[in-house]
């Protein structure tokens, strides 16, 4: 079984750029989650969606960061401007559930550095 | 809301021996709780789960207790092995289906 895929691995922007990020999830799986990881921390959720829905976008910076899921398959998630602060790793998930979050399957994650 | 609390930060630990590592959270209504290791540069996985109607659950060498009225849950690694080494997340499920996650734990193994 394929897993989560994303995209780039690495990124490095300067401040007040944009930036996106794309995730294709493992097939099937309903849910995909957007999290944001600084260095030493825990994941952060940013947005869940099932299917093409938005489930929770509470901790989403809307000002500056959106995502979507059009087809309800893949996922990208995009940031503008960014700020020093946007400099994490962002992990995309997914699981077969529709609505809990159980067994997450992360991707490899992108590295942004926001210099 | 929910808050989790993971203990210790780091944990060294020599080969061979067992490593336990410490959660604890606030809501009583919460009733999964997943532990996750990410090892260096790499994804979170899934190692182990409970649920709140268990009060223990074991896989090889990696277990998990809960303790509901205590609210706090534990994951415990026996026989320790170079590749245990890694970042060990607990989280606990809210009652918005969401998974609020502890700080992490940083196992190192003493060869």
């Amino acid at each position: 079984e394929a897993g989560v895929a994303q995209s780039p691995r690495y990124k490095i922007i300067e401040k007040r750029q944009s930036v996106a990020f794309w995730c294709n999830p493992i097939s099937g799986h309903a849910t995909l989650y957007w999290y944001q990881q600084i260095l030493g921390q825990g994941p952060k959720l940013l947005i869940q969606f099932q299917n093409n829905g938005v489930v929770d976008d509470s901790q989403l910076p809307k000002d500056r960061f959106s995502a979507e899921r059009l087809k309800g398959v893949d996922s990208t998630l995009k940031i503008q401007p960014a700020k020093l602060e946007d400099s994490a790793v962002y992990l995309c998930a997914s699981s077969l559930g529709a609505v809990a979050a159980e067994k997450l399957f992360f991707g490899s994650g992108t590295q942004l550095s926001v210099l | 809301g929910e808050n989790v609390e993971q203990h210790p930060s780091t944990l060294s630990v020599q080969e061979g021996d067992s490593a336990v590592i410490k959660c604890t959270y606030s809501d009583s209504a919460s009733n999964y709780f997943p532990w996750y290791k990410q090892e260096l540069g790499k994804r979170p996985q899934l190692i182990i789960d409970i649920r709140s109607n268990v009060g223990e659950k074991k896989d090889q060498r990696i277990a998990v207790t809960l303790n509901k009225t205590a609210k706090h849950f534990s994951l415990h690694i026996t026989e320790t092995q170079p590749e245990d080494s890694a970042v060990y997340f607990c989280a606990a499920m809210d009652s918005n289906y969401q998974l609020i996650w502890g700080a992490g734990t940083k196992l190192i193994i003493k060869p």
